[in-house]
Formats: structure tokens, C-alpha cells, sequence
């Protein structure tokens, strides 16, 4: 089954711990992204990769760290997370100028 | 600055009826849009697409217009269904490094 894998689902955390949220795609797509959802602001982006070993901020990437050694892998780090970090994450993926597939989202709470 | 918003963040419909779902965009030069769905619990899923040199784009109940002359657009569903209660969100996708999503619209079908 075509689909983007998110993990944990769930996560509490403690402000300064690092944390790594994985993100796996089984479709070959060469884009890549992180989001944050939050109430009242919709999806922002955080960071995209259009291919391996190529990454760009997005509107919001002050905090997090990503990478693409492989195609279908793009983790979404976070080195000191911050209780402003509490938010739910989405990973998505798609081939160029067409439709993102979503994960189902990783709940992050800092406390 | 750029922006794309929903006109009512809440919307309820009584089951069977047509729903209308807005959304406006301030980019004259946005070509490419598409209308998302997300079901509580779970991540946007692909709805419709459409591009700049269309006004109308049909799928399977649902229906997607485009005026660019006002910058709006607006998703139509037919005679809804249960399944249809998420939340909706359009998106400007000049490019997938530049996807802009609106805030949301909340659907609620009333059986």
C-alpha cells in the first residue's frame, strides 16, 4: 500500500531533550516535507526537500533540523526542543507539481 | 503577504444536501490549487485539483470552480454523506516548495 509513515504518533517530551520524528515513503517521490498544524494557523511549512541531499527552510524551520541521506526517508529533528514546539506534525511526499500525500501526524507535546 | 483563506471556519449541512466550501487567494500569480479533506485523527487526503487554465474541474461528487478574475474558488459537494463531516482546506501549490494552505473549513453533516 502506497503510503508516508510517520513515528511515534504520540510523543511527550521535556524541554531540551532531543527528539527525532522519522518519516518513511513508499512511492519513489523525489519532494519531501515537513508541516506543523496548529489552532487558527493552519498547516506552515518547516522544511522540504525536492531530493536527496537537497533541503530548504520553509516558513517556520527556526528550532528544527532535517536530512535526506536516502529518497524515502526524511527526518525531522528537533535538538533542544522548546514548549513552543507543541504542536501536531505532518510528513508528506509527492512527485513534482502534484498532490501531497500526507502521514497521519505525530502529536508532539513539550513540557 | 501571500495568503489563502476560507470564508467560514464552520459549515453544516444536512445530510443529502449540496455543500459549498470557499476559499479566496491574494496571488495573481497562483496557477495551481487543490482541495484537501481531513478527517479527525488522520492527515489531509487529496480531494480535487485545478489549474490556472480551467474554471470548472469535476470528480467523483465533487465539484471544484475557479474565478481567477476575483481570486476565489470553491468546492461543491453533492448530496453529502456522513463521511463527508471533516475539515476542508485549500491550498495555492504555485509549486510544491510554495503550498500555501488556507485555514480550514470544519464540515459538519447533520443526519
Amino acid at each position: 500500500e502506497a503510503q508516508v509513515t510517520q513515528n511515534p504518533r504520540y510523543l511527550i517530551t521535556v524541554t531540551g531533550k532531543k527528539l527525532t520524528v522519522t518519516c518513511s515513503q513508499n512511492m519513489n517521490h523525489e519532494y519531501m516535507s515537513w508541516y506543523r498544524q496548529d489552532p487558527g494557523l493552519g498547516l506552515r511549512q518547516i522544511y522540504y526537500s525536492m531530493n536527496v541531499e537537497v533541503t530548504d527552510k520553509g516558513d517556520v524551520p527556526e528550532g528544527y533540523k532535517v536530512s535526506r541521506k536516502e529518497k524515502r526517508n526524511f527526518p525531522l529533528i528537533l535538538e533542544s526542543p522548546s514548549p513552543n514546539q507543541t504542536s501536531l506534525y505532518f510528513c508528506a511526499s509527492s512527485l513534482f507539481n502534484s498532490p501531497l500525500h500526507f502521514g497521519n501526524g505525530t502529536r508532539l507535546t513539550v513540557t | 503577504g501571500e495568503s489563502v483563506g476560507l470564508h467560514l471556519p464552520t459549515l453544516s449541512v444536512q445530510e443529502g444536501d449540496n455543500s459549498i466550501i470557499n476559499c479566496a487567494y491574494s496571488n495573481s500569480a497562483s496557477d495551481y490549487f487543490i482541495w484537501y479533506k481531513q478527517e479527525s485523527g488522520k492527515g489531509p487526503q487529496f480531494i480535487i485539483d485545478i489549474r490556472s487554465n480551467m474554471d470548472k474541474r469535476q470528480g467523483q461528487r465533487v465539484t471544484v470552480l475557479l474565478n481567477k478574475t476575483v481570486k476565489h474558488l470553491s468546492l461543491q459537494i453533492a448530496a453529502t454523506q456522513p463521511g463527508d463531516s471533516a475539515v476542508y482546506f485549500c491550498a495555492d501549490a504555485r509549486g510544491n516548495e510554495k503550498l500555501t494552505f488556507g485555514t480550514g473549513t470544519r464540515l459538519t453533516i447533520i443526519p
